[in-house]
C-alpha cells in the first residue's frame, strides 16, 4: 500500500515558538494532503486541505495565520505551528491522496508538546 | 455538512467471538465509506472500505455492510484476535475529498 511518513515523530517546543511538521508520500505522488489534530480519546478533527501548487483550504475555527500549511511539491506538504502555546500540544496527523480515487493513506503522526 | 455518528464507544469481546461496530452518516451524497483501525500512538490505517454502489464488502475477517436508504454502515469482526484490540473509526467522503470520522469505537479482545 502507499506510504506517508510524517518528521518529527515527537516534537517538545517552548511557548512561543515555532515548530514545523512534514508529511510527505514516499511512493506516489500525492496532488491532495490533510492535515489532522486529535485529542486524546478523540476523534481526528480535519484542520485543512493542501492542494499542490495552491493556498491551503482552513476549516472553520482553524486560524490559517497560526497553522501555516505548504505544498511546494508533490510528495511534501508541510505544517508550521507558529507561537506554539500548550493548548496546541496534539497530536498531528496528514494525510495523503492521488487524483481521482478516493483512498487516503495516513502518516504515522506527529505528537506536539509545548511547554 | 457531513455527520457520523459511531456506535458503541466501547466494546469488549471474548476472543473468537464476533464484533459489530455500527455508524450513521447525514450527507446523501456521500459515497465512499473507509474504515480505520488505530493503536496507541499510530496514524490510522485502512482495513477496508466500501463505495454506495455496493452492499457488502468482505476481506478474510473483515467485513463492512451498507444501507444507503438507511445510511447505516457496519463493520463486523469475527473470530477476533488480540490483535484486534485497538480504536476503530468509521468514516465518510464529503465534498471536496473530505473525510468526516466518527468518534471512534475501542474495542478489547478478552482472552
Amino acid at each position: 500500500g502507499a506510504v506517508v511518513s510524517q518528521h518529527p515523530s515527537r516534537v517538545i517546543c517552548k511557548s512561543g515558538t515555532s515548530v514545523k511538521i512534514e508529511c510527505r508520500s514516499l511512493d506516489f505522488q500525492a496532488t491532495t494532503m490533510f492535515w489532522y489534530r486529535q485529542f486524546p480519546k478523540q476523534s481526528l478533527m480535519l484542520m485543512a486541505t493542501s492542494n499542490e501548487g495552491s493556498k491551503a483550504t482552513y476549516e472553520q475555527g482553524v486560524e490559517k495565520d497560526k497553522f501555516l500549511i505548504n505544498h511546494a511539491s508533490l510528495t511534501l506538504s508541510t505544517l508550521t505551528v507558529t507561537s506554539a502555546h500548550p493548548e496546541d500540544s496534539s497530536f498531528y496527523i496528514c494525510s495523503a491522496k492521488l487524483a481521482g480515487v478516493y483512498e487516503q493513506y495516513f502518516g504515522p503522526g506527529t505528537r506536539l508538546t509545548v511547554t | 455538512g457531513e455527520n457520523v455518528e459511531q456506535h458503541p464507544s466501547t466494546l469488549s469481546v471474548q476472543e473468537g467471538d464476533s464484533a459489530v461496530i455500527k455508524c450513521t452518516y447525514s450527507d446523501s451524497a456521500s459515497n465512499y465509506f473507509p474504515w480505520y483501525k488505530q493503536e496507541l500512538g499510530k496514524g490510522p490505517q485502512l482495513i477496508i472500505d466500501i463505495r454506495s454502489n455496493v452492499g457488502e464488502k468482505k476481506d478474510q475477517r473483515i467485513a463492512v455492510t451498507l444501507n444507503k436508504t438507511a445510511k447505516h454502515f457496519s463493520l463486523h469482526i469475527t473470530e477476533t484476535q488480540p490483535e484486534d484490540s485497538a480504536v476503530y473509526f468509521c468514516a465518510a467522503r464529503a465534498v471536496h475529498d473530505k473525510i468526516i470520522f466518527g468518534k471512534g469505537t475501542r474495542l478489547h479482545i478478552l482472552p
